[in-house]
Formats: C-alpha cells, structure tokens, sequence
C-alpha cells in the first residue's frame, strides 16, 4: 500500500462546475499537507498550504484535512476550462523535508 | 526572475551511457530539491540540499545516481551507467528556506533505450 492514494481520474466536469479532489494516507505522523497543479509538460505549482486539521480558503480553492480520516480534499468552486490540469496532493512529517506526493488527479473542465 | 532552469529539456541517450541532468535555482534560495516523476511512481523526492549541503539522499534510487551542488547557483544530479527504468521526468526545485514553498523547474524529460 502506497503512503498516499490519489485516483488518478481523469475526472471530467462541466464548465461551472464544483470539483472535489482527494487523497488519503496512512502515516499518521504527517502535519502538513499541500495541493498542486501541473499543467501538462510543466512544472507543479503549488496551490495551497495546510498546517494539521481543519479548512483554508484561497478565492475559488477550499482545501481540508480531516486527520481523524486521514483524508485530505481539495474543491475548487465555478471551475473552468483553465483550471483543467493535474492535481497532485503532498504531505511530510514535521521535523523533516521530505514530502510524500499523489500520484495525482487529471482533471478537465469541459467549455 | 527567471524562475528555476533545468537543462537539457529532453535528452534521449542509449543503455549504459552517463547522463548529466543540469539545474539553476532561483538566484537568492538556499533550498533545493530533486525530484523524478513517473506515471506509475507519481512524484518522488531523490535528494535535497540545504546551503549547498546535501542533507536526505535517501530517495536516490541505486548508487548510479549521484548529486552534487558546488555552488549555491548550481547543481548537477548523474546517471552512470544509465538503465532504461530510468526514464522519466526530473524536477528540480529550489526554495528560500527547507519549509518555505517549493518552485519547479520545467523538467528534463529523460528517454533511456
């Protein structure tokens, strides 16, 4: 069993749209957790940044960490056609550097 | 900025031969990552430096891979001698500080016939 469990999709939505993407993992140790995008033949970008539990919203982007579950989500509210890339989660320990990524979610947004 | 460059781009090369994967991070950042990605393996992390000290190289696969970082503006990651299961993409990244946000390189899209 892999640390972290992403489905790889792809996933595909209508314009507008809300997305929810998900990982789960099975180190209990892990503190923070992180979503990013990559569009195709480029780099990943980071998204957005979680310390523990609980909710943090960035304009259209909600991320949540339920550590209870060890679940993490990522919804992305009135998606578009740009938001149509990879999604990969990532998480690490506190005290190292050394993050754990998904094997990451292909999302479109269809116009 | 130019944000962190990586060269080659791509680089295809034959079973056996060194390959010599080449990155710039972003002028200013004492962090600095490798990273491969795979369809099947997803993203992994190979080595990481810290004020041009390479600080976990518990994810570099076998001994033929190395990595060095002479400078705080360079650093190079080998392949010698290199195998097919090679190929994939690899990422550098570089940041300000060890927990500070991560930028991506573009990618050397690595091919190992």
């Amino acid at each position: 069993q892999k640390e972290v469990e992403q489905d790889p999709g792809p996933l595909s939505v209508p314009e507008g749209a809300i997305v929810s993407l998900n990982c789960t993992y099975s180190n209990s140790a892990f503190q923070y957790f992180m979503w990013y995008r990559q569009y195709s033949r480029k780099g990943p970008e980071l998204l957005m940044y979680t310390y523990s539990s609980g909710n943090k919203e960035d304009g259209r982007f909600t991320a949540q960490v339920d550590k209870s579950s060890k679940y993490i989500s990522l919804f992305i509210r009135d998606s578009q056609p740009s938001d149509s890339a990879t999604y990969l989660c990532a998480m690490r320990e506190a005290g190292t550097y050394k993050y754990i990524f998904g094997t990451g979610t292909r999302l479109k947004v269809l116009a | 900025d130019a944000g962190v460059i990586q060269s080659p781009r791509h680089e295809v090369t034959e079973m056996g031969q060194e390959v010599t994967l080449r990155c710039k991070p972003i002028s200013g950042h004492n962090s600095l990552f490798w990273y491969r990605q795979t369809m099947m393996r997803g993203l992994e992390l190979l080595i990481y430096f810290n004020n041009n000290v390479p600080i976990d190289d518990s994810g570099m696969p076998e001994d033929r891979f190395s990595a060095k970082m002479p400078n705080a503006s360079f650093s190079t990651l080998k392949i010698q001698p290199s195998e097919p299961r090679d190929s994939a993409v690899y990422f550098c990244a570089s940041s300000p500080l060890l927990d500070n946000e991560q930028f991506f390189g573009p990618g050397t899209r690595l091919t190992v016939l």
